[in-house]
């Protein structure tokens, strides 16, 4: 079955550091891949996607490439914030009819100043 | 605010008891997700529902219901509970045929 493992944390870097959570998964077929942030007390946020090899997600920069010779999607930042601190989650879903996220663990980020 | 929302934002109860959690998605969606994180299990996908029909099934125990509403909103019910219920349960919705799911902010139980 569908499966996602990312780095365990937690992560502690300081202000304006560079940032790297890895991703791998196992999958059937052609996933979509994602990554969600949660800040604390708050439900899941989407942070990026990407639906084909090669494809790469960036938002609010955050960048992660879908690498299908690897089977990762490793999330990347060249300069963290205190108000990145959250915890993030790759995710993935094998598309069909059924559209459910298969999550990794979670990595808690923590950014102090 | 990702446009899906959740009643109630808490829930405490005692074993054995029943509850009933609510979920209205985005305008527009037509999927609705129910998820449930634990620290043990983490994010675990519970059941599907599409335009009022069941669409999968994932770790759902037998003591857990869910159904979707002609207006698309969604209850899950849950019974006879027992203390390793406790945990956050989120919503989603999608639009289908789109990989990417809007979560809610999601219902904390807790058994007592």
């Amino acid at each position: 079955g569908d499966s996602v493992t990312q780095m365990e944390g937690p992560v502690t870097l300081s202000e304006e550091a560079f940032l790297t959570i890895n991703c791998t998964y196992t999958a059937t077929g052609y996933p979509s891949l994602f990554w969600y942030v949660q800040y604390p007390g708050e439900g899941l946020q989407l942070l990026l996607k990407a639906t084909k090899a090669d494809d790469k997600g960036s938002n609010k920069g955050f960048e992660a490439t879908y690498r299908k010779e690897t089977t990762s999607f490793h999330l990347e930042k060249g300069s963290v914030q205190v108000s990145d601190s959250a915890v993030y989650f790759c995710a993935l879903n094998s598309g069909g009819s059924n559209y459910k996220l298969t999550f990794g663990k979670g990595t808690l980020l923590t950014v102090n100043p | 605010d990702s446009g899906v929302t959740q009643t109630p934002k808490h829930l405490i109860t005692a074993t054995g008891q029943r509850v009933t959690l609510r979920c209205s998605p985005r305008s527009g969606d037509l999927s609705v997700y129910w998820y449930q994180q634990s620290l043990d299990q983490g994010l675990q996908f519970l059941i599907q529902y599409y335009n009022g029909e069941e669409r999968a099934k994932g770790n759902i125990l037998e003591r857990f219901s869910a159904q979707q509403f002609p207006d698309l909103h969604s209850e899950l019910n849950l019974s006879s509970l027992e203390l390793g219920d406790s945990a956050l349960y989120f919503c989603a919705s999608s639009e289908q045929g789109r990989g990417e799911q809007y979560f809610g902010p999601g219902t904390r139980l807790t058994v007592t």
